[in-house]
């Protein structure tokens, strides 16, 4: 049973195209991330969602936004996107319990969307 | 400057040889995270640690809180050890972590 899975996979598309990718956690987890792994492959936060609720809001172009239709989904819609978004895209899930246990958490990825923009 | 940085950036060894990999921070954390990514892209979490050491199979973590430092080793390198480790540290302030650049190790047979 897979975890945390996204879609699509690979996704190829032209400059000013809106595109969406999609995740699911079939873990029971209430909080759930995106993250961009660059040509470097340095990985940075995006966006946080607790229980369909918006968290962490890194300094992401407004092009990118998040919709989380219930916890154990959220999905990435990026607007006229631009060949600088190219870049594996990837989910994790978390289950961030009590303020006192706050980072004591494990993070479940899923496989990554790898955006090619051309 | 990183609030993660690792060391070294690469590391080629032989089969059988120990492995350890760097990780110093700058910030308060909760815990500290060893992430592994094979070549094939997939992120899988080693281990998270707050104090002290953890093993699992060839692979040991430990942390020194008061250096802000942690290391991840391997004993006995098998070629399948290839891959990018990662280290990532949850900030006591919130749930996201933040990234070193990675290690990518290459295990020669």
């Amino acid at each position: 049973d897979t975890a945390v899975s996204q879609t699509p996979k690979y996704l190829v598309t032209q400059m000013g195209n809106d595109k969406s990718i999609k995740c699911e956690q079939n873990l029971g987890h209430d909080t759930m991330y995106w993250y961009k792994q660059d040509s470097k492959k340095f990985l940075k936060i995006m966006f946080s969602y607790n229980n369909k609720e918006l968290i962490i809001n890194e300094t992401v172009p407004n092009r990118f936004s998040p919709k989380s239709p219930d916890k154990a989904h959220l999905n990435l819609h990026i607007n006229s996107l631009e060949l600088g978004d190219s870049a594996v895209y990837f989910c994790a899930s978390s289950q961030v319990t009590a303020r006192s246990q706050r980072g004591l958490y494990e993070q479940y990825f899923g496989p990554g969307t790898r955006l090619t923009v051309t | 400057k990183n609030e993660v940085e690792q060391s070294p950036q690469n590391l080629t060894a032989q089969e059988g040889e120990f492995i350890t990999i760097n990780c110093s921070y700058s910030v308060g954390i909760s815990a500290l995270h060893w992430l592994q990514q094979h070549p094939g892209g997939g992120i899988v979490s080693l281990f998270m640690l707050s104090s002290g050491k953890k093993k699992h199979g060839r692979l040991i973590a430990t942390i020194n809180i008061q250096e802000k430092h942690s290391s991840l080793h391997i004993t006995a390198s098998h070629p399948r050890d290839s891959a990018v480790y990662i280290c990532a540290v949850g900030a006591t302030s919130g749930s996201r972590l933040t990234f070193g650049e990675g290690t990518q190790l290459t295990v020669n047979p």
